[in-house]
């Protein structure tokens, strides 16, 4: 079955850029979105943006969009998340998904496949 | 932003009861509502999407219904296995929200 694998530096320093992986197994990348949501400790969680597996539509929380990028790379059935400027606020446990809807999200059946998470911590 | 608003924020039942959690949207978000159960130290695991369908692998006891702004997620039967926290989201508007949470606990 499908399994995703979030990856990438546990510790990032205040204003330093972070930067993960979520590395997709058990199928390619060949349809719908691929998200970003994350969840700070001890509190919900927090959608932070999703990618179409062709790369030609994403969107991003207003609240993360001058700072975060989503991007994806077929040929290595793989997408990844960067984060700039950190504070101590983007300390959280990262999960990748997949979002399995259609580009124009008109058909929609849920975040159904979930990467185990990893955690974030903003320090210097 | 559409708010989702979640309630109870904790609800203690005991195994074998009914639980019912209520999810709310500030605008309508039409049938685009799903729901998550989320246990300590896991990632979330996606029950009911389109407001009322269940996912794959999900068992009967677990129902969605509700359209528009009103939500409810019902467990018919509580198992031990069910005791986490769930969290409404809709994906009717950008960005997606979630909702704070209902933590189902033993009674």
């Amino acid at each position: 079955q499908v399994q995703l694998q979030e990856s990438g530096p546990g510790l990032v320093k205040p204003s330093e850029t972070l930067s993960l992986t979520c590395t997709v197994s058990g199928a390619f990348i060949s349809a719908y979105y691929w998200s970003w949501i994350r969840q700070p400790p001890g509190k919900g969680l927090e959608w932070i943006g999703h990618i179409y597996y062709t790369g030609s539509t994403t969107y991003y929380n207003p609240s993360l969009k001058s700072r975060v990028s989503i991007s994806v790379d077929t040929s290595k059935n793989l997408f990844s998340l960067r984060l700039t400027s950190v504070t101590a606020a983007d300390t959280a446990v990262y999960f990748c998904a997949r979002d399995k809807a259609s580009e124009d999200y008109y058909y929609n059946y849920g975040m159904d496949v979930w990467g185990q998470g990893t955690t974030v911590t903003v320090s210097s | 932003e559409i708010v989702m608003t979640q309630s109870p924020a904790t609800l203690s039942v005991s195994p074998g009861e009914r639980a019912t959690l209520s999810c709310r949207a500030s605008q309508s978000v039409s049938s685009k509502l799903a729901w998550y159960q989320q246990k300590p130290g896991q990632a979330p695991r996606l029950l009911i999407y389109g407001a009322s369908t269940r996912a794959t692998g999900i068992p009967a006891r677990f129902s969605g219904s509700g359209s528009g702004t009103e939500f409810t997620l019902t467990i018919s039967s509580l198992q031990s296995e069910d005791f986490a926290v769930y969290y409404c989201q809709q994906y009717n508007n950008w960005p997606l929200t979630f909702g704070g949470g209902t933590k189902v606990e033993i009674k």
